[in-house]
């Protein structure tokens, strides 16, 4: 079976701080992807990142970046200097190879950034 | 331009009553899908359309029916609305059997009184 979790429920900072959103999940395919989702309080959900089970590399994108671990089984993902905008709630999702169609949730972490 | 629409964005009713709520994407993807997200902000599956068939249907009750008339459309009926059912509903699409990235509506919210 699949499952993604996402222990922190809700995260408060304040502006500038650094933040990073835990994201573990299970899998017995050897083949899958990872993505990361926002949806800010206007309630659309916004693309951020895939990756596959392959590429273990850490990303980078402006003040965002992704560490995946294969070993332990995580995808968290930070966020440097905080702001304001961040605020939203972010989804970590996965799915199989064998079965891209499905896309398996976490529960999602509420950010908070306070000026 | 919106890549995926969804009407309507709000939607008020009472139980038992039946209502629509309609997706349409200009991406010219292959496959469109149904997400629903409950009040504890858990997002999941309920149906996916590769050109106009049905991929996927998780275990949704049979009160709930897609249609896709066209590529672009991937409407969502459900009959009976019941309390359970109040949610926001999410449409998406993707190009074929890609493993790239969903793009998603806006999400309708329905609120069964």
């Amino acid at each position: 079976a699949q499952k993604v979790t996402q222990a922190q429920t809700e995260i408060s900072v304040v502006e500038k701080e650094d933040v990073t959103l835990d994201c573990v999940y299970e899998t017995r395919d050897t083949t899958y992807y990872l993505f990361w989702y926002k949806q800010p309080p206007s309630g659309e959900l916004v693309f951020l990142i895939r990756r596959n089970s392959f590429d273990e590399q850490n990303e980078i994108s402006g003040r965002y970046s992704w560490n995946f671990q294969k070993s332990t089984s995580s995808f968290n993902f930070t966020i440097t200097a905080s702001q304001v905008v961040d605020s939203a709630v972010y989804f970590c999702a996965l799915s199989s190879h064998y079965n891209t169609d499905k896309l398996i949730f976490g529960t999602g972490t509420r950010l908070q950034v306070f000026p | 331009d919106t890549a995926v629409s969804q009407t309507p964005k709000y939607l008020v009713t009472q139980m038992g009553n039946d209502k629509s709520i309609k997706c349409e994407q200009n991406l010219g993807h292959d496959t469109m899908y149904w997400y629903k997200q409950d009040s504890k902000k858990f997002l999941k599956i309920m149906f996916s359309y590769n050109n106009k068939e049905l991929i996927i249907n998780e275990t949704v009750p049979n009160r709930f029916s897609p249609k896709s008339p066209d590529k672009a459309h991937l409407n969502l009926h459900i009959n009976s609305l019941e309390l359970g059912d109040s949610a926001v509903y999410f449409c998406a699409s993707r190009q074929g059997a890609d493993t790239g990235e969903l793009f998603f509506g806006e999400g309708s919210r329905l609120t069964v009184l």
